[in-house]
């Protein structure tokens, strides 16, 4: 099946450092990836949607400023969390939509970041 | 390796109820997801079980078995709304999730 992997696992910052995090579809060409935020025992919250060689489109109340996402080729999104702060501590998830697709989402292993 | 097994699609009746499994074989476990997806939407999370048992909340339930590697979600009175994609997650050892392909629920009148 589709696999789609994050790099880091787990990462610990101090705070007012830049993180990246990277999100790879190892098997097929993803056009959509989507950036989640999940706090524990809840909903993923999804921070943005971003095209392949566009713009990222951000959800309301997510700082595009703060989040950088670039998605440069179809197998591969980065999403840079600037000048990071204990609040923005979290799990963060990626999924890929493969090209033609259009409701299927495979998801990464998350990526968890502390921020002290 | 880790692996998540879950149909793939099923197909239920409104006011019926059906059972979706989960089974995993992973390193570790540290807790099982149920999400709901609706096409187009962001995973709702609907349970969250990370000992034996049955957990109930209102017409959807989820049972987990440890030793066995498995896990249930309930839906009852099944209503056209509950027509969504379910996936299921474990957290490893590792506290990485991996995640099932989702199995594709389809309600009929």
């Amino acid at each position: 099946g589709a696999v789609v992997s994050q790099h880091p696992s787990w990462v610990i910052c101090k705070s007012g450092t830049s993180v990246k995090i990277e999100c790879r579809s190892l098997d097929f060409q993803a056009t959509t990836m989507f950036w989640y935020r999940q706090f524990p025992k809840q909903s993923l919250m999804l921070m943005a949607t971003s095209n392949e060689g566009s713009k990222a489109t951000y959800e309301q109340g997510v700082e595009k400023d703060k989040f950088l996402i670039n998605h440069a080729s179809l197998t591969l999104s980065t999403l840079t969390v600037t000048s990071a702060h204990p609040e923005d501590s979290s799990f963060y998830i990626c999924s890929a939509r493969a090209s033609g697709e259009v409701d299927e989402q495979f998801f990464g292993p998350g990526t968890r970041l502390t921020v002290l | 390796g880790q692996n998540i097994d879950q149909p793939t699609e099923m197909t239920a009746t409104e006011g019926a109820i059906v059972q979706i499994n989960c089974t995993y074989q992973t390193s570790g476990f540290n807790g099982l997801f149920w999400y709901q997806q609706h096409a187009g939407e962001a995973p709702t999370f609907l349970s969250y079980n990370v000992l034996d048992g049955l957990e109930e909340k209102g017409r959807f339930s989820s049972f987990l078995s440890r030793s066995k590697g498995y896990s249930y979600l309930l839906l009852k009175e099944l209503q056209m709304k509950d027509s969504a994609s379910y996936l299921c997650a474990v957290v490893d050892s590792n506290y990485q999730l991996i995640w099932g392909a989702g199995t594709k629920l389809i309600i009929k009148p």
